[in-house]
């Protein structure tokens, strides 16, 4: 299996664009999940999906932040409008079975720099 | 509040030194799970070990060693006779059945072997 997918591994983009990131999970996982890291703040969750379902998305920080999953195969993080302190490393990750119960596979992150 | 707490912020050692990087976490579930991950330089995320909170059972694996004490609340991690490829930065992780299992991380420990 190819891993988890993520595009584009680089972002930069202007304050006040709209940025989005995608991910593909590993075929057959029923969950995934978005995490952002930074410096400031290390590894923080944002939101994760069972079977395409948001189940908790406390950690997205603010309504400029937005997730989909239309498919098993397939999640967009959307940044509208992007602001310089979105400026992070976001990584997907997907599990199998129960969330936390099993490893979480993380793809390479989308590094994104908002200018 | 901080649920994984690794307080060593940076740790440098010689090559062959046995390093010991520390985890404590706080939870009131009975049922959850400890995780260590690996970032090399390169910036993915490695997994390494997932433990349930049932089985306190020390683990070994090759020149890893997992210490896991419910006394103390602690998961630490061993490496012995430390190589230059093991620098990296190490997290630790904490997934509680009452959080819905999302992945809470501590804030990382950098490790940086010397030759």
């Amino acid at each position: 299996d190819a891993g988890v997918i993520q595009s584009p591994r680089h972002e930069v983009t202007e304050m006040g664009q709209e940025v989005t990131l995608r991910c593909k999970p590993i075929s057959g996982h029923d969950y995934l999940f978005w995490y952002r890291q930074t410096m400031m703040r290390g590894l923080e969750l944002l939101i994760y999906f069972n079977n395409n379902v948001p189940i908790d998305d406390s950690g997205m920080p603010e309504d400029r932040f937005s997730a989909k999953m239309p498919n098993a195969s397939f999640s967009t993080l959307k940044i509208q409008p992007s602001e310089p302190r979105d400026s992070a490393v976001y990584f997907c990750a997907s599990t199998p079975g129960l969330a936390g119960v099993n490893e979480q596979f993380f793809g390479p992150g989308t590094r994104l720099t908002v200018l | 509040a901080q649920k994984v707490t690794q307080a060593q912020t940076e740790i440098s050692v010689v090559e062959k030194e046995d390093v010991t990087l520390d985890c404590v976490y706080e939870t009131r579930d009975t049922t959850y799970y400890l995780f260590w991950y690996k970032q090399p330089p390169s910036g993915e995320l490695v997994f390494l070990i997932r433990r349930n909170s049932f089985d306190e059972q020390n683990e070994i694996s090759g020149r890893y060693s997992w210490n896991f004490q419910k006394s103390t609340s602690s998961f630490n991690f061993t490496i012995t006779a430390s190589q230059v490829v093991d620098s990296a930065v190490y997290f630790c992780a904490l997934s509680e059945r009452n959080s819905g299992y999302a992945l809470n991380f501590g804030k990382g420990t950098s490790l940086l072997v010397t030759p």
